[in-house]
């Protein structure tokens, strides 16, 4: 079973400053399936980034997804004061199919 | 526009049984995948379960497995998911989720509580 591994647990910035938030994979995973979310307090979870790269519909530009393999990474260019959220990646499997979710990185106001 | 509404969360004691639903609106439900995710209080996402358009495969979280029970009645746009010999450590807001790959619209969530 694929193991993701947040980092860092809590980011402190300002808002303004760029957010670099990493995923690692323990094995190979599939950019394909590979997935952002954000969630704010009391509400569900929000799609931001799919196939690693993807922005979902309705996402700001200044969210992007890069990565391959076993290291991920969501960027948030210049933090607006509605994107201090927790961070979740999220990978399927195939074999057998199940989703894999990350431990989350909570992006706090410095 | 798209909504997915979860109903049917409560309180119940440990070994007992709860049978979440989920309505969808605004899209063609018969040909999405469904997920069930959970989040115990102040926790992470834990996946549940998952079950393919058509109801043809599901897959559960070994967490879960033989105990929950996802299916779908693609004809009335609603998603299920029946839990039998709850346990304190299934406290959690349970969400719905349309897609496969990655969970694209989500629902609200409700809240199940297992407790004496």
């Amino acid at each position: 079973e694929i193991v993701l591994t947040q980092s860092p647990g809590t980011l402190s910035l300002s808002p303004g400053e760029r957010a670099t938030l990493s995923c690692r994979a323990s094995q190979s995973v599939s950019s394909s399936y590979l997935a952002w979310y954000q969630q704010k307090p009391g509400q569900a979870p929000r799609l931001l980034i799919y196939g690693a790269s993807s922005r979902a519909t309705g996402i700001p530009d200044r969210f992007s997804g890069s990565g391959s393999g076993t290291d991920f990474t969501l960027t948030i260019s210049r933090l607006e004061p509605e994107d201090f959220a927790v961070y979740y990646c999220q990978q399927y499997g195939s074999s057998p199919p199940r989703l894999t979710f990350g431990g989350g990185t909570k992006v706090e106001i410095k | 526009q798209v909504q997915l509404v979860e109903s049917g969360g409560g309180v119940v004691q440990p070994g007992g049984s709860l049978r979440l639903s989920c309505a969808a609106s605004g899209f063609t439900f018969s040909s999405y995948g469904m997920h069930w995710v959970r989040q115990a209080p102040g926790k992470g996402l834990e996946w549940v379960a998952f079950i393919r358009y058509d109801g043809s495969n599901k897959y559960y979280a070994d967490s879960v497995k033989g105990r929950f029970t996802i299916s779908r009645d693609n004809s009335k746009n609603t998603l299920y998911l029946q839990m039998n010999s709850l346990r304190a450590e299934d406290t959690a807001v349970y969400y719905c989720a349309e897609g496969t790959y990655y969970m694209d619209v989500w629902g609200k969530g409700t809240t199940v509580t297992v407790s004496s």
